[in-house]
């Protein structure tokens, strides 16, 4: 069975200050997403990163993937409290039909 | 672009009786759903992969007597929750899957009385 360890489940931050949540499983994956989820909403898909090494920006928001595709990483950069909600990464299972596996999610506060 | 809607937004319904959730991909193509269960302040756990024509393949532990899953077409996937009890009171999310790109739906909240 595949897992998708996330950490941490909670973080509650100051406005500006940086942080990281993590992604790390032993399986590898044909992919990795990272969704932010809104309270009585589906998931929204923030950034999908396919190869080994790669690193995708979003504004204040950096993903990384690792090289062996199975640990990823989500950095925020002078959080503000519109970041605030459920971070969730994905990793896409090789094969047929491409489902995803979920991370347990991290509950982001940002505090004025 | 591409989006799911799934109908209804939420639901209450009384314990024993069955309910019925659509999931449609607007604009797109879905040749795979997946339909997903999430209890408050947990992430997202797969339930069912359906593929349309063909029957659903379950995750280990869904039930799929209880979880009937029906993926009629392209555009529409159905998950009848039959016997409803207050434990499957929960947020419950499909996805859409078409050229390589996944979509979810709003998420139904499901209360059983």
């Amino acid at each position: 069975t595949q897992l998708l360890e996330q950490s941490p489940q909670f973080l509650s931050i100051q406005e500006g200050e940086n942080l990281t949540v993590y992604c790390n499983s032993s399986s590898v994956f044909s992919s990795l997403q990272w969704y932010r989820q809104e309270p009585g909403e589906g998931p929204v898909l923030l950034v999908t990163v396919v190869t080994g090494g790669e690193v995708k920006k979003l504004k204040r928001l950096t993903f990384q993937f690792g090289d062996a595709r199975k640990d990823s990483s989500l950095h925020i950069t002078a959080a503000q409290p519109g970041d605030t909600g459920l971070y969730l990464c994905a990793g896409a299972t090789s094969g047929g039909y491409n489902k995803l596996i979920f991370g347990a999610g991290t509950r982001l506060a940002v505090h004025p | 672009g591409a989006v799911v809607s799934q109908h209804p937004s939420w639901v209450i319904c009384k314990s024993g009786t069955s309910v019925k959730i659509e999931c449609r991909s607007l604009d797109f193509q879905a040749t795979t759903m997946f339909w997903y269960r999430q209890f408050p302040k947990q992430s997202l756990m797969l339930m069912a992969t359906s593929n349309e024509g063909s029957k659903a393949t379950y995750e280990q532990g869904v039930e799929k007597d209880k979880f009937l899953i029906n993926h009629a077409s392209l555009t529409l996937s159905t998950l009848t929750v039959t016997s409803a009890h207050p434990e499957d009171s929960s947020f419950y999310i499909c996805s859409a899957q078409g050229a390589g790109l996944t979509f979810f739906g709003q998420g139904t909240r499901l209360t059983v009385v």
